[in-house]
């Protein structure tokens, strides 16, 4: 089955709207990272978190390792947060990081 | 100065032909990771090394070799390049015991 799999697919805001993107993960991932791509291709860490919560600036993140699921937080959206936005996680059984089909997120002026 | 470095940033080669891309890293990291990113989708593993002498084919590791020359360098060949390689290339690095990985930023690569 999914062992990553990461939801909406696509979002549409405003600047200055506030979001929420999903990643749920099998039993066989843990230590969960999000990651952005950015629209020229640059992968960029944004959280490493197994569980718990972690805040950077307008970003912040939850993950509830027993549920099997982390929140990304995006407040008061810029126009620079556009691009993709990946979880992944580290598969139990090969140590490798199984990553999520991303959620494409446009903001506009 | 970046902490992963990729060489070269963009390439565009001939069916046919062999290329190499290289990594570097100043991490200081012991396992070191080769992905590729087809549009539109995740990444997906190539090869990956755990240290010097420690090479694992990853979920598409055909038509692909790698070598590691020290612990900070890990370069990934397409012996005889093809269309279907067109991709975006990722090095990205870890340390063992701790699951975090770090990224490169990309080798975009045209087979015409």
């Amino acid at each position: 089955g999914i062992q990553v799999e990461q939801s909406p697919p696509d979002l549409i805001l405003q600047e200055g709207a506030n979001s929420t993107l999903r990643c749920n993960f099998s039993d066989s991932v843990n230590n969960l990272q999000w990651f952005h791509q950015n629209p020229w291709g640059q992968l960029i860490n944004l959280f490493y978190i197994p569980s718990g919560t972690k805040q950077n600036g307008r970003l912040s993140a939850t993950t509830v390792a027993t549920e099997r699921y982390s929140l990304l937080y995006i407040s008061s959206s810029q126009t620079t947060d556009s691009g993709v936005y990946f979880c992944a996680g580290t598969s139990f059984n090969t140590d490798k990081l199984i990553f999520g089909t991303g959620t494409r997120l446009q903001v506009f002026p | 100065d970046a902490d992963v470095t990729q060489t070269p940033r963009n390439r565009i080669t001939k069916t046919g032909k062999r290329i190499m891309l290289e990594c570097s890293q100043t991490k200081g990291h012991d396992r070191m990771y080769w992905y590729r990113q087809d549009p539109g989708l995740g990444l997906r593993l190539i090869y990956y090394s755990f240290d010097v002498k420690d090479i694992n084919k990853g979920e598409i590791s055909d038509g692909y070799s790698v070598s590691r020359q020290a612990q900070a360098k890990f370069s990934l060949s397409l012996e005889s390049a093809i269309p279907n390689q067109t991709a975006l290339y990722f090095c990205a690095t870890s340390v063992q015991g701790v699951h975090e990985q770090y990224f490169g930023p990309g080798t975009r690569l045209t087979v015409t």
